[in-house]
């Protein structure tokens, strides 16, 4: 059906507070990943997970962030305690692949068009 | 570790030219490249790849890119731009699992 979604598309959030931003992957992907893009940067890998595993998280910049996937489809990213370095663009994106060797490597990533994210 | 380098963060060409664009990444081993097309409110839209067999590969759009391991690169190329590519793209290397590293990205302008 219909690509990647995320919801919002735009969040304003007051320093301190906590967001949680949502992804719809792709229907069946198994894979599904979350980036952080600052400002004239490119995007930068945070998490990703296999059907409801968290299988690498090495990106999350500290413990306030949290990303979720309990039913192995939709997927929440939730930070907490905003910080005004927060504000970013956060990208999600899905493939048909499986976690390890090389077949996710090469499989395509369906990116969803980002929520943008300002802590002011 | 991976890292991957745009050296033109800003291209200007005009409409119906050819067009190059820079990507070098540094990894030891056979990477997995990609280039990518982001357009202003879009998530990335995926041109091409590689990972192996010839090193010429094409891509939607009209797009190609050469694989060079002696000079680390994967540049980008197109005979000749159309207004509608004005965009930013952006190189990509994937080196796990689909864990990508990218590069800063190159904007590209198209005059008319």
């Amino acid at each position: 059906g219909a690509g990647v979604s995320q919801s919002p598309r735009y969040k304003v959030a007051k320093r301190g507070q906590d967001v949680a931003l949502r992804c719809d992957p792709i229907s069946g992907h198994v894979s599904l990943f979350w980036y952080q893009q600052a400002l004239g940067q490119g995007p930068e890998f945070l998490t990703y997970f296999q059907n409801e595993a968290q299988l690498d998280k090495s990106g999350l910049p500290s413990d306030r962030f949290f990303a979720e996937r309990p039913e192995g489809s939709v997927s929440t990213l939730k930070i907490q305690r905003t910080q005004q370095e927060d504000s970013a663009v956060y990208l999600c994106a899905s493939s048909s692949g499986l976690a390890g060797g090389t077949h996710t490597s090469t499989d395509t990533q369906y990116f969803g068009p980002g929520t943008r994210l300002t802590v002011l | 570790a991976q890292s991957v380098t745009q050296p033109d963060i800003h291209i200007t060409v005009s409409e119906g030219a050819s067009l190059e664009l820079r990507c070098n990444y540094s990894y030891g081993a056979t990477p997995y490249l990609f280039w990518y097309v982001q357009s202003p409110g879009q998530g990335l839209q995926l041109l091409l790849k590689y990972f192996s067999g010839d090193t010429l590969v094409q891509g939607i759009k009209g797009f190609e890119a050469e694989f060079k391991r002696s000079q680390s690169s994967f540049n980008l190329r197109k005979p000749s731009v159309h207004w509608s590519d004005a965009a930013e793209y952006f190189c990509a290397v994937v080196v796990s699992a689909g864990k990508s590293t990218f590069g800063d990205g190159t904007t590209l302008t198209v005059k008319p």
